[in-house]
């Protein structure tokens, strides 16, 4: 139901980004809430951020000031862009649906996001 | 280092049953938010295996349960098998930070 696309190698300094297309459901839902979850190799699980359909977002305190997730419910999909990324963003990036913003479910298969220097 | 924390791996027999802890505060767990649990294979995307403490979704065998008391929550494998060895993770939303947060995660092997 969700899958993520976008580049596969991001250059230094240079911004990240990418879509979630979400299909067999509604992304205007009052129930789901839309999100960005991380996981950097050899590392765990790193919530990133979240959007509500009337356009409300909430991001981790440790990337606020470099990303933004957005919605474009007209497509069905919405995006993460995270700016001047750099080795540390390197993660399997995943999309995920969470139920009134609880828990993550469903997920997405994931997107391998590789910063090259 | 993680807002909760996860011993980094468990393991047991196969036939066992094994233990997971997640340690909060006041802020999270024991605010309380509820508390889910995520079994993730390499290479695949994480499985929701506990939502809301103790439930399970469809499809989940009923070996796994969860519990949550005061500031901890702890996820049980009973009947270990072979197919349950990978990395489980626990995630709350913890009000300091306004948002999600998840457990470092624990490894668990089977013997």
């Amino acid at each position: 139901r969700l899958k993520e696309s976008g580049p596969g190698l991001v250059k230094a300094s240079e911004t990240l980004s990418l879509i979630c297309t979400v299909s067999g459901g509604s992304i205007d839902s009052d129930a789901y809430y839309w999100g960005w979850v991380r996981q950097p190799p050899g590392k765990g699980l790193e919530w990133i951020g979240t959007v509500f359909h009337d356009g409300s977002t909430y991001y981790n305190p440790s990337l606020n000031s470099r990303v933004t997730v957005s919605l474009d419910t007209s497509r069905t999909e919405f995006s993460l862009k995270l700016r001047s990324v750099t080795a540390a963003d390197t993660a399997v990036y995943y999309c995920a649906g969470s139920l009134n913003f609880n828990y993550f479910n469903p997920w997405g298969q994931g997107s391998l996001v590789t910063v090259s220097s | 280092q993680s807002v909760l924390t996860q011993p980094p791996s468990v393991s047991g027999a196969p036939g066992q049953r094994v233990t997971i802890s997640c340690t909060g505060s006041s802020s999270n767990i024991g605010a309380p938010y509820d508390v889910h649990w995520y079994q993730h294979l390499p290479g695949t995307a994480p499985k929701l295996l506990i939502y809301d403490n103790n439930n399970r979704p469809s499809g989940v065998p009923d070996r796994f349960s969860g519990s949550r008391s005061g500031t901890s929550a702890s996820l049980a494998i009973s009947g270990l098998q072979a197919e349950d060895e990978a990395d489980y993770y626990c995630q709350s939303y913890d009000s300091g930070l306004s948002g999600s947060v998840f457990g470092g995660g624990t490894k668990v092997t089977v013997l």
